[in-house]
């Protein structure tokens, strides 16, 4: 089956650690993209991804990091810089003309 | 970042009603994309619009791309238990732009 796969789908973490979150996709995507949910709240794109080895900041990147060696992969890095880092995490792809986004189907991190 | 509006902000209905909802914005917008999201998971693409006053539909879902480019509309007709979720829309400002922005979501709860 052709998809995003995002793990773990829970993760716990003490303050002033980092962690990384995984997200794989087998849909010969070239876009990746990270997303943050709050409660009650939309959408906030963090980091974008249109090819292997390049990537973007998005709106709220600050205390994030990413990387993209693979173009099956784009994990994210939640840093101890990221003030507040507890929220549902979300990772989709595009393809070409990058205009239908898919989506994972989230990690939710919470920090002790 | 781009505000989206969308509403109304939730809506209790009784099983076998329409639904009508909406997303405003003040910038024109490209592409409009209508997601479902169910607790604790990823959103799932509904249906995509790409020109404006373009009507469509997907099963008893029904999406129009406004005329002014600025808003969206959604509509589900003969509602049943399994459209509860919280329904999002989203545009691009061009094509192939890499930053969909969200709306804030309408939660649905249909009773039976």
């Amino acid at each position: 089956d052709g998809g995003i796969t995002q793990s773990p789908k829970y993760l716990f973490r003490k303050e002033g650690q980092n962690v990384t979150l995984s997200c794989e996709q087998n849909l010969n995507h070239d876009a990746m993209y990270w997303y943050r949910q709050d409660p009650g709240q939309g959408l906030r794109l963090i980091y974008y991804s249109q090819i292997v080895n390049d990537f973007q900041k998005g709106d709220i990147a600050e205390g994030y990091s990413v990387s993209r060696e693979k173009k099956e992969s784009f994990p994210l890095t939640v840093t101890s810089a990221q003030k507040n880092p507890t929220a549902f995490y979300l990772c989709a792809s595009s393809g070409v003309g990058y205009n239908e986004q898919f989506f994972g189907p989230g990690t939710r991190l919470t920090v002790l | 970042g781009q505000q989206l509006n969308q509403s109304p902000q939730s809506m209790f209905i009784q099983e076998g009603e329409d639904v009508s909802m909406n997303c405003t914005s003040s910038s024109i917008f490209n592409t409009w994309l209508w997601y479902k999201q169910d607790p604790g998971e990823g959103p799932v693409l509904l249906i995509a619009l790409y020109k404006a006053g373009e009507l469509t539909s997907n099963g008893r879902l029904t999406a129009q791309f406004g005329i002014t480019r600025k808003d969206s509309f959604l509509n589900i007709s003969a509602s049943i238990p399994s459209d509860v979720g919280i329904y999002f829309c989203a545009g691009l400002l061009r094509a192939g732009a890499n930053n969909l922005f969200f709306g804030t979501g309408t939660r649905l709860t249909v009773i039976p």
